[in-house]
């Protein structure tokens, strides 16, 4: 148990529907990033928050928004669905969002677009 | 664009026997990490290195980070059923605006037969 929660465990929904992911880090880490794990793409790193500001955008579409809130839980809103957006999400924590920092992964919230 | 090359993708082999795992990158990374998933849940990191040349061992776990920072290598030896799962390096960006971002390689997927 890495102490990182993700919820919802699994999420069916229709294309052009919105959902949202939540997360929260564990104990005492202040950094919060989103990734994303399809089969052809791999894990791929969406956005990065520390302390409730964005630190570092990946390859996140305009129709994904995140936010890390003052008590540091991060949600990962996903709208307009695409069949192509089914897959993995992972939320990671780290200390301090320090390169070197350890980051710990949840264990993911797996989104399938019907 | 980081992008982290890892070889080879899947990987079949008897236990007692060694193999070799390779993450190469044009880009330099102020640190490699390597990360092992399994089915259903989000990776756990195994080791970071951070200096260019750096071995560090882990049981039968061996990993290198190249003098250059641009790739690196997981070498097990005597591999079990255990070691089953799915290997992930992951290169962190030195600077700038992708401060904090890991980049990760699409993976080996190692199955180790009794």
């Amino acid at each position: 148990d890495s102490g990182v929660t993700q919820t919802p465990k699994h999420l069916i929904t229709a294309t052009g529907q919105r959902v949202t992911l939540r997360c929260s880090p564990r104990s005492g880490d202040l950094s919060v990033y989103w990734y994303q794990q399809s089969l052809d793409q791999g894990l791929q790193f969406l956005i990065q928050y520390y302390n409730g500001e964005e630190r570092a955008k990946g390859n996140i579409l305009e129709r994904f928004s995140a936010q890390q809130f003052p008590d540091l839980h991060s949600e990962l809103n996903l709208s307009s669905l695409e069949l192509g957006d089914s897959a993995l999400y992972f939320c990671a924590s780290s200390a301090t969002g320090h390169p070197t920092d350890t980051q710990y992964f949840g264990p993911g919230t797996r989104l399938t677009v019907l | 664009t980081q992008l982290l090359e890892q070889s080879p993708q899947f990987l079949s082999i008897q236990e007692g026997e060694n193999l070799t795992v390779y993450c190469n990158s044009s880009s330099v990374f102020s640190s490699l990490q390597w990360y092992r998933q399994e089915p259903g849940e989000g990776p756990v990191l195994l080791v970071t290195v951070v200096t260019g040349g750096e071995v560090k061992k882990l049981k039968r776990l061996t990993f290198q980070f190249g003098d250059a920072r641009k790739d690196s290598s997981l070498h097990i030896t005597a591999a079990q059923p255990g070691d089953t799962g799915l290997y992930l390096c992951a290169g962190s960006a030195e600077s700038g605006t992708s401060y904090g971002k890991l980049t990760f390689g699409q993976g080996t997927i190692l199955t180790v037969h009794p």
